[in-house]
């Protein structure tokens, strides 16, 4: 198993466009997590997905969505692109929602200009 | 609110010095307390879980509910334990999240 991936690796985007990241588990693991790193700072948690089901939501603003498949891979969308979403965006992966050991992706390098 | 502080950014301590890396949260209820670390060009893992109560790599961290801490001990520093430590918590409360600190970087000198 190559561990949780994420695709793309890098991307740069204009403000005002619309981007989508893809995360695929673990095979077996059936939760996934987003979270947004800004250079500097610890992840912050955008969202968890356990059984294609939003579990768990952070404190981040509407044009930030997601979702989760029925083989368990994510995308994170985000809209309306602000200088401020330039980031790295990691995916973790765990086997079940809750108190459970995440495993990350090597996240997706956003660049907004 | 719910909230992790790892006040320190950067620790350097020299190999074979005991080492503290200090995290302080916030959180009603009972959170599930972790620790990860990232090694250079490596990716964030899981270094620890309060409720497994084992050591890692030498390290240990014990929850202390009174003060609200959770800090990670190492008795002797080796060179391999440099790298970004982040300290983070679990828990229900508007939904099941993840909180991590910001880090703490350890540079262990030769």
């Amino acid at each position: 198993d190559a561990g949780v991936t994420q695709s793309p690796t890098h991307l740069i985007k204009t403000r005002g466009q619309h981007v989508t990241l893809r995360c695929s588990p673990i095979s077996g693991h059936k939760s996934v997590s987003w979270y947004q790193q800004v250079l500097g700072q610890g992840p912050q948690f955008i969202f968890q997905y356990y059984e294609k089901e939003e579990r768990g939501r952070g404190n981040f603003p509407d044009r930030f969505s997601a979702r989760q498949f029925p083989n368990y891979s994510s995308e994170l969308n985000v809209n309306a692109l602000l200088l401020g979403d330039s980031a790295l965006y990691l995916c973790a992966s765990s086997f079940r929602d809750r108190y459970y050991e995440q495993y990350f992706g090597p996240g997706t390098r956003l660049t907004v200009t | 609110a719910q909230r992790v502080t790892q006040p320190e950014k950067l620790l350097s301590v020299f190999k074979g010095a005991p080492v503290e890396l200090k995290c302080n949260y916030s959180y009603s209820g009972s959170p599930e307390l972790f620790w990860y670390v990232q090694y250079s060009r490596q990716r964030l893992q899981l270094l620890l879980r309060h409720i497994s109560r084992e050591s890692i790599k030498g390290f240990t961290a014990d929850l202390n509910k009174g003060e609200t801490s959770f800090h990670l001990k190492k008795p002797f520093a080796q060179e391999e334990d440099s790298a970004m430590y982040y300290c983070a918590l679990s828990g229900r409360g508007g939904g099941f999240k993840t909180i991590f600190g910001a880090g703490t970087r350890l540079f262990v000198k030769a």
